[in-house]
C-alpha cells in the first residue's frame, strides 16, 4: 500500500503557480521523496526528489516540510500540458527496488 | 538518447493464451523494472533486473508471470495462461545503478478476452 496520501483532484488556472501536497507521515529519516506525473496514455514521467532540503529543477520544485511529515510540489506557472497525474512516493530503495504508487493527484489546468 | 521502448504497444488475446512483452531501455542503463497498472490506479511493481539477474521477483502476481533479461538489454514479460483479469497496461521503467530516477516506457496495453 502506498505510504502517502495526496488529494484526489485539483484544479488550476493556466500561468498561475500549482501547490501540490502530498503527506508521508510515517516516513523514516532514509526515505527520499518521489514525485512523478503521467500524462494521459503516456507512462510516468520523473519530475524531482528530495531528501530534507528544498530542491529545484526545470520542471518543479519540491518544498519538504521541516519535520518531514509533508511536502509540497509547486509548478510554478501551469501549462495545458501540466495537466496529468502526479504520484508522490516515498521511496528507501535507493533505486534497487520498486517504487509504491498509489492513486495520485488528477489535476486539471483550466484555459 | 531515444527512451524506453515497448513491444507491442496494444495486444489482444484470447482467455487461456500465453502472451510476451518485450522493453528495450534506454542504453547504458543497468536497472530495469516492470510495473502492471489497472485503470484508475497508480503503477504497482512486478519485478526488477540489475544487469541480467533478477534481483526481486516476490511481486510478480503470480507464477504465471515470468520475466528475464538474458544479457542485460532487453527484458520480456511472459503472462501463461491469460485470464481476463490480466487486462492492464504493462509498463517497463530502466535506470542507471548511479541514478535513483527511473524513465519509463510508453506501455503494452493487454486485452484478455
Amino acid at each position: 500500500d502506498a505510504k502517502t496520501t495526496q488529494p484526489n483532484s485539483m484544479e488550476s488556472n493556466e500561468e498561475e503557480p500549482v501547490h501540490l501536497p502530498c503527506n508521508h507521515s510515517t516516513i523514516s529519516g532514509t526515505d527520499y521523496i518521489h514525485w512523478y506525473r503521467q500524462l494521459p496514455s503516456q507512462g510516468p514521467e520523473y519530475v524531482i526528489h528530495g531528501l530534507t532540503s528544498n530542491v529545484n529543477n526545470r520542471m518543479a520544485s519540491l518544498a519538504i516540510a521541516e519535520d518531514r511529515k509533508s511536502s509540497t510540489l509547486i509548478l510554478h506557472r501551469a501549462t495545458l500540458r501540466d495537466a496529468a497525474v502526479y504520484y508522490c512516493i516515498q521511496y528507501s530503495g535507493g533505486g534497487a527496488d520498486g517504487l509504491t504508487f498509489g492513486k495520485g493527484t488528477h489535476l486539471i489546468i483550466q484555459p | 538518447d531515444t527512451g524506453v521502448s515497448q513491444n507491442p504497444r496494444h495486444k489482444i488475446t484470447k482467455r487461456g493464451q500465453n502472451v510476451t512483452f518485450r522493453c528495450d531501455p534506454i542504453s547504458e542503463h543497468n536497472r530495469l523494472y516492470w510495473y502492471r497498472q489497472t485503470l484508475g490506479q497508480g503503477p504497482e511493481f512486478l519485478t526488477y533486473f540489475q544487469n541480467e539477474a533478477q534481483l526481486e521477483k516476490s511481486r510478480l502476481l503470480s507464477d504465471r508471470f515470468s520475466a528475464e533479461r538474458p544479457k542485460g538489454s532487453f527484458s520480456t514479460l511472459e503472462i501463461q495462461r491469460t485470464e481476463q483479469g490480466d487486462s492492464a497496461m504493462y509498463l517497463c521503467a530502466s535506470s542507471l545503478e548511479s541514478r535513483i530516477e527511473q524513465y519509463f516506457g510508453p506501455g503494452t496495453r493487454l486485452t484478455v478476452t
